[in-house]
């Protein structure tokens, strides 16, 4: 059972958007930055969105990050075949004497 | 550049011990925390805890206190996790991860290792 709550699935056709919801609480995401991370099959996870809304060098602006209170989404703007993945939230929580906090993964699929 | 390099593969059986290795290169060892994520087969990401290599002082998440010792050799720029009592349930790909900022309170992960796959079979 993960902290953070996001959608098993989500699914789009190349071109659509597509937007990932992941819900949490005070001691997480509403006290904290929320971080997104995209993982290919057999790679381990790279950092897509910093800090609510911010892109590493290198990722396309297609992937867009936002945050609201205890709720956080990611963006796929112009879905592409190589966007299909596992995409996964993380933000730090200040309970239990501190923890990262993941979602479980939301399993992308382009149609 | 900064990488992460993990020791490989292992097998162990259940009651056993593991010990994964790190080793950090392209950046001051000592400024920055790693942390270790697990990820068991088909499942999501689990945090396991945060070690500070210049301190060499440890935060361990609440499920695995008592289990898991997190350890530094600054002479090497290597850090270590060690998983004792293994079982079935441990059977995971361990990585180890640093922050792309010199904050401990963080879930930023701006470099990962390649990942050590445990196996725990009897």
């Amino acid at each position: 059972q993960s902290v953070l709550t996001q959608p098993p699935s989500a699914s789009g056709t190349p071109g659509q958007r597509v937007t990932i919801s992941c819900s949490g609480s005070r001691s997480n995401i509403g006290s904290n930055t929320v971080n997104w991370y995209q993982q290919l099959p057999g790679t381990a996870p790279k950092l897509l969105i910093y800090n609510n809304w911010q892109r590493p060098s290198g990722v396309p602006d297609r992937f867009s990050g936002s945050k609201s209170g205890t709720s956080a989404s990611l963006a796929i703007s112009g879905l592409q075949s190589e966007d299909e993945a596992d995409y996964y939230c993380a933000a730090w929580d200040d309970s239990l004497n501190g923890h990262v906090a993941f979602g479980g993964g939301t399993k992308v699929t382009v149609l | 550049q900064v990488q992460l390099v993990q020791s490989g593969a292992e097998v162990k059986k259940p009651g056993a011990s593991v010990k994964v290795s790190c080793k950090a290169s392209g950046y001051t060892f000592n400024s920055y925390f790693i942390h270790w994520v697990r990820q068991a087969p088909g499942q999501g990401l689990e945090w396991m805890g945060i070690i500070n290599p210049s301190a060499g002082s440890t935060v361990y998440a609440q499920k695995f206190l008592g289990r898991v010792i997190m350890t530094r050799d600054t002479s090497t720029s290597t850090v270590y996790m060690e998983v004792n009592s293994l079982s079935s349930e441990d059977t995971a790909v361990y990585y180890c991860a640093r922050p792309g900022t010199a904050v401990a309170a963080t879930s930023q992960f701006s470099y990962w290792g390649q990942g050590t796959l445990v196996t725990v079979s009897s």
